[in-house]
């Protein structure tokens, strides 16, 4: 079965400062991992996703992810955070053999002025 | 820019009431899902939906839920006798292809059940 993990519920960093979210998974199959972002009161938004391409990944709003198998990581980076970058952070797995996304417990990312 | 919508924002629901929260997947897309998140946790999968039936489901997707495509346009999941632990957000998705495609997520119905 597959799971997602990600270290820290809540994460604060300063405006212009680097950020880093992490996420873990556990998979029997090599899987595709997916960042969603979600902003307060709306769904879900897509930052970057990882199907078996290159191993870094570079998304929206100047996000970019490296997957790693030897640790079986996905974490998120971002050089400078900018205030609109406050949101919730959601990893997701998902098994190639199937449908359904296995989502992360989630991170919630604050931005101090 | 072509999203998923959903409605409505938020129902507000009597236990043991049947509810229908009602999405319109993007136009093109050929399979549909629902999620939810209740208050302070994940997101869990219910159900993903392809040619007109359940594709897959998960455990929490019991006897009390359905989803049917009524039309050409709207995805409905039906909750027949809502409980109180149904109050969630529930997100609607739709993807162009099945497995690894980008699912897009509508931006959810708040299910309030008193």
């Amino acid at each position: 079965a597959q799971s997602v993990t990600q270290l820290g519920s809540h994460v604060s960093v300063s405006e212009g400062a680097l950020v880093l979210l992490r996420c873990n998974y556990s998979s029997s199959v090599p899987p595709y991992l997916f960042w969603y972002v979600q902003y307060p009161n709306q769904g879900l938004q897509l930052l970057l996703k990882y199907t078996s391409a290159a191993t870094l990944v570079k998304g929206i709003n100047g996000f970019e992810a490296e997957f790693k198998k030897s640790e079986t990581s996905f974490h998120l980076t971002k050089p400078s955070a900018h205030m609109s970058d406050a949101a919730e952070y959601f990893c997701a797995v998902s098994d190639p053999a199937w449908q359904n996304f296995v989502f992360g417990p989630g991170t919630r990312l604050s931005v101090l002025p | 820019e072509p999203e998923v919508t959903q409605t409505p924002s938020h129902q507000v629901t009597q236990m043991g009431q049947e509810v229908i929260l009602r999405c319109v997947p993007i136009s093109n897309h050929l399979y549909f899902y629902w999620y939810r998140q209740i208050l302070g946790q994940k997101v869990e999968f219910l159900v993903s939906f392809y040619n007109n039936e359940i594709s897959e489901k998960s455990e929490i997707f019991d006897d009390q839920f359905s989803v049917e495509r009524p039309d050409g346009s709207n995805f409905t999941l039906k909750i027949r006798s809502t409980k109180l632990e149904d109050s969630a957000m529930y997100f609607c998705a739709s993807s162009v292809g099945g497995r690894g495609d980008e699912q897009f997520f509508g931006p959810g119905t708040r299910l309030t059940v008193l």
